[in-house]
């Protein structure tokens, strides 16, 4: 079975700085796709970023960018610059292609409470 | 982006009533949905993977006749928390998935207390 972990249960970062959140996965799968989503207070849940794993190019998104290891499994989410507004916890998250049904199932890891200050 | 409307977005209920839950693709055909339950200061949990005009798989440990799952429509689908106890008191959330997509859009959220 798949898993997420996620090691930082909470980080703080100044503003205008840069923080990187940590997240490594398991899989015996080869065709995957891989989330950082944000939930801040609202409760909202945020695609920040994704990464299609036969891509070895990291992808960025602005501010955020990835680090994409595929050999250590690993995903961690670089924020640069960091913002008040970028204050939220982030959910890496893991979706399998299933076959031959097709079904999708995302799995999340156990989260990262980021706090920015001012 | 793709627009997932989820109503009510806070529900007290009495003990022993049912609550449903709407979850609405607004501008997209949701191909599957998937509910999700959420304890304070923790991750998502997957209850149940619903797809257009088949039953929902659940996942393990989650009673699927306590949370009734219907998804009737390409745009629907509705989560029943039958004979709500205290210890359903949580904060649910839906979400969706168009297509073949691997992107999920998910609503905002019900916050359900049960006293």
């Amino acid at each position: 079975a798949q898993t997420v972990t996620q090691s930082q249960p909470e980080m703080s970062v100044q503003e205008a700085e840069t923080v990187t959140l940590s997240c490594t996965y398991d899989t015996s799968e080869s065709n995957y796709y891989l989330f950082w989503y944000k939930q801040p207070p609202s409760r909202q849940m945020i695609l920040v970023i994704r990464q299609e794993a036969y891509k070895q190019q990291n992808a960025t998104e602005n501010r955020f960018s990835v680090n994409f290891q595929k050999a250590a499994k690993s995903f961690s989410l670089k924020i640069s610059d960091s913002q008040l507004g970028d204050t939220a916890m982030y959910f890496c998250a893991f979706m399998k292609h299933g076959s031959p049904s097709g079904t999708y199932k995302y799995i999340f890891g156990t989260g990262t409470r980021l706090k920015v200050l001012a | 982006g793709a627009v997932v409307s989820q109503h009510p977005s806070r529900v007290i209920c009495k003990s022993g009533t049912s609550v449903k839950i709407e979850c609405r693709s607004l501008d997209f055909q949701a191909t599957t949905m998937f509910w999700y339950r959420q304890f304070p200061k923790q991750s998502l949990m997957l209850m149940a993977t619903s797809n257009e005009g088949s039953k929902a798989t659940y996942e393990q440990g989650v009673e699927k006749d306590k949370f009734l799952i219907n998804h009737a429509s390409l745009t629907l689908s509705t989560l029943t928390v039958t004979s709500a106890h205290p210890e359903d008191s949580s904060f649910y959330i839906c979400s969706a998935r168009s297509g073949r997509g691997e992107k999920l859009f998910f609503g905002s959220g019900t916050q359900l207390s049960v006293l």
